[in-house]
């Protein structure tokens, strides 16, 4: 079945640090690809989402390309901040004639130090 | 305006006890998810609803898991004889469609003693 696969964490970095976070996906179909954000003490949030190959989400300052050849939808910053810190979840959709349910990655922790 | 809302936000229970988990979805959203997320893993698809009708329940783990969605608004997840296993958070969302953006609540921690 359907499964995506992230970096395992927690990924620790000094503030303004290049963020990559790794995540790879196994898929019958042409899914959405999404990453969703949870703050500590918050509810799971999408952060950015691309619904074809070569589509490139970006959202506050986050951007992942959709690359169907590779089969990944890595997570990029170029420089983060101490809020960044938060659990990062990539995630996929069943495509059109399904249900839409997400499949989740295992979640990768991001901890920003000053 | 107000986001997907679920209570309790907390539960405690003495395995073999009932429990019933409810989620409140963005007004005017069709579509209804519920998902179950261990400690330190992602959110697992449980059910799926398109207004009142349940069109995937391949995610609920036993027969002791059953969802409700009666009048397409308001959503309840029940667990009958809760199991130490059954210890996690309950997340709820929902979308104007199934291919759209999902919007999820704050979650139900549920920890089965």
């Amino acid at each position: 079945g359907d499964s995506v696969t992230q970096m395992e964490g927690p990924v620790t970095l000094s503030e303004e640090a290049f963020l990559t976070i790794n995540c790879t996906y196994t898929a019958t179909g042409y899914p959405s690809l999404f990453w969703y954000v949870q703050y500590p003490g918050e509810g799971l949030q999408l952060l950015l989402k691309a619904t074809k190959a070569d589509d490139k989400g970006s959202n506050k300052g986050f951007e992942a390309t959709y690359r169907k050849e590779t089969t990944s939808f890595h997570l990029e910053k170029g420089s983060v901040q101490v809020s960044d810190s938060a659990v990062y979840f990539c995630a996929l959709s069943d495509g059109p004639g399904n249900t839409g349910k997400l499949i989740f990655g295992q979640g990768t922790t991001l901890q920003v130090k000053p | 305006g107000a986001g997907v809302s679920q209570s309790p936000r907390y539960k405690v229970a003495k395995r073999g006890q009932d429990v019933a988990l409810r989620c409140d979805p963005i007004s005017g959203h069709v579509s209804l998810f519920w998902y179950q997320q261990a400690l330190g893993q992602g959110p697992e698809f449980l059910t799926y609803f398109q207004n009142e009708a349940q069109l995937d329940k391949s995610g609920l783990p036993s027969d002791r898991f059953f969802a409700e969605r009666p009048e397409g608004s308001v959503s309840t997840l029940k667990i009958q004889r809760t199991q130490q296993e059954d210890s996690a958070v309950y997340l709820c969302a929902s979308s104007l469609g199934s291919m759209e953006t999902q919007y999820f609540g704050p979650g139900t921690r549920l920890l089965v003693l």
